[in-house]
């Protein structure tokens, strides 16, 4: 109940697709949702985060889709760059609590 | 602004060995953290503090311990290395409680 499950594992989009991560949870407790975009040899990087009271979030060109009924959210980039080539990972927490869950990541690349 | 410091970068350790991994976080963050990363298993959370003084276990506190010196410093440390404890290991800090700004990384090998 605690795992928050993330595909695809990896992902090629040509440069100004739309790439879409997904992720889905089980702990309905689960009241925040960051994700992190990490680069190779560097530490991960918060990105965008939702809370489930909104359905949507735009950031840029990062968009967060929530279902709070189907416990999925989703990460989608508009106009895919190779500079967004880098690995990304969902997370969900409750609220006033120190333990994120994190999925196991997306590698994205992003081909000229 | 330095923002998540972590030292060292690399290291190689036989089995058996300690060592201490350092943090220091510029932000004026309450929280802290330290999380390992393995291939296809995400971050894991190894040890958190809320605050200067306080630590609590994570989802994999086995074979380490902390220290949180004072508000900018957040130690880990492994008394006798294993070589299941080969991994990419990060620190965190946030204001309040979040997760919002990770160091670079230690990649230790545990031979």
């Amino acid at each position: 109940q605690q795992q928050v499950k993330q595909s695809p594992q990896s992902l090629i989009v040509q440069k100004g697709g739309i790439p879409i991560i997904n992720c889905a949870y089980e702990n309905t407790a689960f009241d925040y949702f960051p994700w992190y975009q990490q680069f190779p040899g560097k530490g991960p990087a918060l990105l965008i985060a939702i809370r489930p009271d909104v359905s949507e979030k735009k950031e840029g060109r990062f968009t967060i889709s929530f279902n709070k009924s189907a416990k999925q959210f989703s990460l989608h980039i508009m106009d895919s760059q190779p500079g967004d080539s880098a690995t990304y990972f969902c997370a969900a927490t409750t609220s006033g609590t120190y333990k994120y869950i994190f999925g196991t990541g997306t590698r994205l690349k992003v081909l000229a | 602004n330095a923002g998540v410091t972590q030292t060292p970068k690399f290291q190689v350790l036989k089995t058996g060995q300690s060592m201490t991994l350092q943090c220091a976080q510029d932000m004026n963050h309450n929280s802290m953290y330290w999380y390992r990363q393995d291939p296809g298993m995400g971050l894991r959370l190894i040890y958190y503090s809320a605050s200067e003084g306080t630590t609590d276990k994570g989802e994999v506190p086995n074979g380490y311990n902390v220290s949180r010196l004072n508000k900018r410093e957040f130690s880990l440390r492994l008394e006798s290395a294993a070589p299941s404890q080969t991994s990419v290991y990060f620190c965190a800090s946030g204001p309040r409680v979040s997760v919002a700004f990770f160091g670079q990384g230690t990649r230790l090998t545990v031979v």
